[in-house]
């Protein structure tokens, strides 16, 4: 099956970093995102990893990938309030057709408190 | 470059009316997809374009429609709209064939009443 789970909130003080956890349960997904949601507004696409990596580092940023055990992470260094919003973990799995399949998660409420 | 716009930004309509969302994607992604955003259900998919093409579907039912025009702009359709159609609807465009991951517009708030 298809399954994207995370938690629903994490609540940091700025400055700290903040960890985002994600499990999926397709092994045959090809890449792995993170997007970012603040209110009134879309998703924004932070990073994403191939399948076959098992980290990717972007300026703050910290993807982490154990394709083993199906599990992704998002590490935000040093966590202002500007980083509080919602974010989603999602997979994408290719069709036979050649186009893809998007999976999301539920997403995880991130507070980041003064 | 400009990013995907959708119009209106905001709706609100009565139970049993029909409504038309729209959609243009950023310049060279042909790809047109929709999504319906609830609290309670997340993200949805409710289908994908591309060269005018329905590539694939969701789980909706008929009352939810959509079509894509040759210059790659998409709208949907929902008719007799019902108070549980109330949501955030998402436009993503794409490349197509690439895993790039997709570029959300702002979304277009319908609430049924």
């Amino acid at each position: 099956g298809e399954d994207v789970e995370q938690s629903l909130f994490l609540s940091v003080r700025e400055g700290d970093s903040s960890v985002i956890n994600c499990t999926y349960t397709d092994s045959s997904s090809t890449y792995l995102y993170w997007y970012k949601q603040e209110p009134g507004a879309g998703l924004q696409l932070l990073t994403y990893i191939f399948s076959n990596m098992d980290m990717k580092q972007d300026q703050r940023l910290t993807v982490l990938l154990n394709k083993k055990d199906k599990h992704l992470s998002l590490r935000i260094a040093d966590t202002q309030t500007g980083d509080s919003a919602i974010y989603f973990c999602a997979e994408s799995i290719r069709r036979v057709s050649g186009t893809y399949k998007y999976i999301f998660g539920t997403g995880t409420r991130l507070k980041v408190l003064a | 470059k400009a990013g995907v716009t959708q119009t209106p930004r905001y709706l609100i309509k009565t139970r049993g009316q029909q409504v038309t969302l729209s959609c243009s994607p950023i310049s060279g992604h042909r790809s047109v997809s929709w999504y319906q955003q609830t609290p309670g259900q997340g993200l949805q998919f409710l289908f994908e374009y591309f060269s005018e093409t329905q590539r694939n579907k969701g789980n909706f039912p008929g009352r939810f429609s959509g079509r894509q025009f040759s210059n790659s702009r998409s709208e949907m359709n929902v008719s007799t709209l019902e108070l549980g159609d109330s949501a955030l609807y998402l436009c993503a465009s794409s490349v197509p064939g690439t895993a790039g991951g997709y570029t959300f517009g702002s979304g277009t708030r319908l609430t049924v009443v």
